[in-house]
């Protein structure tokens, strides 16, 4: 149960920003939210992750909802290779080490 | 390149047969771990080291599923008996914490 939801697909265009939103309703205090993404015939490459408040790094910024209840992933100008599976995971204490995926929201960045 | 490696990259075997994958985790990480992925889903996780001691198993990981990491550097993965639905890529991670896991290429694995 990855107890993240996400859009099975969404589309942008080249140059332009993506919003790519996740619903975690059940999260308790204490639960990260990670971002990865796996590009074609790739393994998972780890974006961005967060607790509380927004970050940002040099790949994308992440906005956390203020009741943690949702976050979304921000690339704020899309190119081609960006073109891959998201995945919002609860990294959950209670769970230990693992991350625990779902089916993640698959992007196609449109030139 | 410094990256996670995972060999063979491609594997094609026969039902019954017995497999062994093999991963090279960061230098420094102490903490590795396998997933395994069908085509369409995501990455499920299947077990977890830290240094050489397997601290975690998923109920996917059946008897006829192995894992070591005996010097806490490389790990391997063994299937016995290979079935038909153990057709996956197998994914193997390493990392310093909980929170950044890095992923290797993958070993495509299938079984005729």
């Amino acid at each position: 149960d990855a107890k993240t939801t996400q859009p099975n697909s969404m589309e942008s265009n080249e140059e332009e920003p993506v919003h790519l939103p996740c619903n975690h309703s059940t999260i308790s205090g204490t639960d990260y939210i990670h971002w990865y993404r796996q590009l074609p015939s790739q393994g998972p490459e780890y974006v961005i992750h967060g607790l509380t408040s927004n970050v940002n790094n040099r790949m994308a910024s992440l906005a956390i909802a203020e009741d943690r209840k949702s976050s979304t992933l921000i690339l704020h100008r899309a190119t081609l290779r960006d073109a891959a599976v998201y995945y919002c995971i609860r990294g959950e204490e209670t769970s230990g080490s693992r991350l625990t995926f779902g089916e993640g929201t698959q992007l196609t960045v449109n030139p | 390149d410094t990256g996670v490696s995972q060999n063979p990259r491609h594997k094609i075997t026969k039902r019954g047969q017995n497999v062994t994958f093999r991963c090279d985790p960061i230098s420094e990480h102490n903490r590795l771990y396998w997933y395994r992925q069908t085509l369409g889903q995501g990455p499920e996780f299947l077990t977890y080291f830290q240094n050489e001691a397997q601290l975690e198993k998923s109920r996917l990981l059946s008897d006829r599923f192995s894992a070591e990491r005996p010097k806490g550097s490389f790990s391997t993965l063994e299937i016995q008996r290979t079935e038909q639905g153990d057709s996956a890529m197998y994914l193997c991670a390493s990392s310093l914490d909980r929170l950044l896991q890095f992923f290797g290429p993958g070993t495509r694995l299938t079984v005729l």
